[in-house]
């Protein structure tokens, strides 16, 4: 089974400010079709999840600007480039290599 | 309108069953893979149950393995989750999500319902 570890889980931000998530695999989500199956979600609030960025770098329709991702093999990184109030909430990646896992979750909140 | 609803959950003692359903509509729901997907009070987000577009393949993790199954009726635009030997640590918030990948392509869970609420309890 694939494992998925995050860090931080906690991360207080200064709206404005740049935010940065890591995403580690216990092995490889490189596909041989040369796909990487990393996603990320954000749960905001009392909401279901959203998916926000899709084979590592991809950001979903919708998606602002601001949020980008990236990364390969077993590293990767959610970066959130200026922090907004509408960007609380919890922050999940997801492997969808071998079957589906997601990571503890990371907890963004405004300072 | 792209929409998924959930329902079926409740209150249930352990070692029983309970079965949910995921109405869609606006989605072409039979050209798609579906997930459920739970998430225990307070805790993370985990992965359920995986049925093809077409219900030829499913997958299971493994705290479910054995007593879950999940199917679709596609004519009907829903999805299931058929779950037995219920116990404490099933209690969650169960959704339903849509897999938007055909062939090479992947765009990720796309659409998820509201979630419906199970609770194991005696």
């Amino acid at each position: 089974d694939i494992v998925m570890t995050q860090s931080p889980l906690s991360l207080p931000v200064t709206p404005g400010e740049p935010a940065s998530i890591s995403c580690r695999s216990s092995q490889s989500l490189l596909h041989s079709n040369g796909h990487t199956y990393l996603d990320w979600y954000l749960q905001k609030p009392g909401q279901s999840p959203q998916v926000l960025i899709y084979l590592a770098s991809n950001r979903a329709s919708g998606v602002p600007d601001r949020f980008s991702g990236s990364g390969s093999g077993t590293d990767f990184t959610l970066k959130i480039s200026r922090v907004e109030a509408e960007d609380v909430g919890v922050y999940y990646c997801m492997q969808a290599l071998q079957l589906y896992s997601f990571g503890q979750g990371t907890k963004l909140e405004i300072k | 309108q792209v929409q998924l609803v959930e329902s079926g959950g409740g209150v249930v003692q352990p070692g029983r069953s309970l079965k949910l359903s995921c109405a869609a509509s606006g989605i072409n729901f039979n050209n798609y893979g579906m997930h459920w997907v739970r998430q225990a009070p307070g805790k993370g987000l985990e992965w359920v149950a995986v049925i093809w577009h077409d219900g030829s393949n499913k997958n299971y993790g493994d705290s479910v393995k054995g007593r879950f199954t999940i199917a679709r009726d596609n004519s009907k635009n829903t999805l299931y989750l058929q779950m037995n030997s219920l116990r404490v640590e099933d209690t969650a918030v169960y959704y339903c999500a849509r897999d938007n990948a055909r062939a090479d392509e992947y765009y990720g869970m796309d659409v998820w319902g509201q979630g419906t609420t199970v609770t194991v309890s005696s």
